[in-house]
């Protein structure tokens, strides 16, 4: 079965510093995908990144990186040099070859001045 | 490119009331979703169709919920009769062929429903 886990309910940070939002999937499947969204206070869910499974290759977008590692079934996003508007909840989520996006609990990311 | 499109944006209704969502995917995707967000839950799949084929229903929470997606371009979730706990935010989300998109999916603004 299909199931993301965000171990972090919610982390705060002061502005600049370096933050690593973490996610722990399990599926099945060889060929799957991983998704990051962001959440902002406005509510709406944007697409950040996609991953398929057969590329491990880690993703820099800005000071937005990712770190895919099946070996320990992990996809993790670093945001470098955060700032108060990278405040939002972050959702991790996995879709498998049963067209179904399933997402992590979430992780609230509070970023101070 | 229009994202997708739903409506209403906010809803607050009485128990009991009959509650329609609407959705708008995004033009050329095949696929739609209908999810729900609590803090109770999280997001959780509700529906989805596939050429507006219904394929998976078995996150409808009970009968007082129906989906149909009558053309390409529409879909509505309907509750009735609406009850306090079905206060959520509803998202209708869209995306295209696996192969070409990756299954990545597009969400709309969300639909965000109070029932007193």
């Amino acid at each position: 079965a299909q199931k993301v886990t965000q171990a972090q309910t919610e982390i705060s940070v002061v502005e600049k510093e370096d933050v690593t939002l973490d996610c722990v999937y399990e599926t099945r499947d060889t060929t799957y995908y991983l998704f990051w969204y962001k959440q902002p206070p406005s509510g709406e869910l944007v697409f950040l990144i996609r991953r398929n499974s057969f590329d491990e290759q880690n993703e820099i977008s800005g000071r937005y990186s990712w770190n895919f590692q099946k070996s320990t079934s992990s996809f993790n996003f670093t945001i470098t040099a955060s700032q108060v508007v990278d405040s939002a909840v972050y959702f991790c989520a996995l879709s498998d070859n049963t067209d179904k996006l399933i997402f992590g609990t979430g992780t609230r990311l509070q970023v101070f001045p | 490119d229009a994202g997708v499109i739903q409506s209403p944006r906010h809803e607050v209704t009485e128990m009991g009331q009959e509650v329609t969502l609407r959705c708008k995917p995004i033009s050329g995707h095949d696929y739609l979703f209908w999810y729900r967000q609590t803090m109770m839950r999280g997001l959780e799949l509700l529906i989805y169709f596939n050429n507006n084929v219904p394929i998976d229903d078995s996150g409808m929470p009970e009968d007082r919920f129906s989906a149909k997606m009558p053309n390409a371009s529409f879909s509505t979730l309907k509750i009735q009769p609406s009850e306090p706990r079905d206060s959520a935010v509803y998202f209708c989300a869209s995306r295209s062929d696996r192969l070409s998109s990756g299954n990545t999916i597009y969400f709309g603004e969300g639909s965000w429903l109070t029932v007193v």
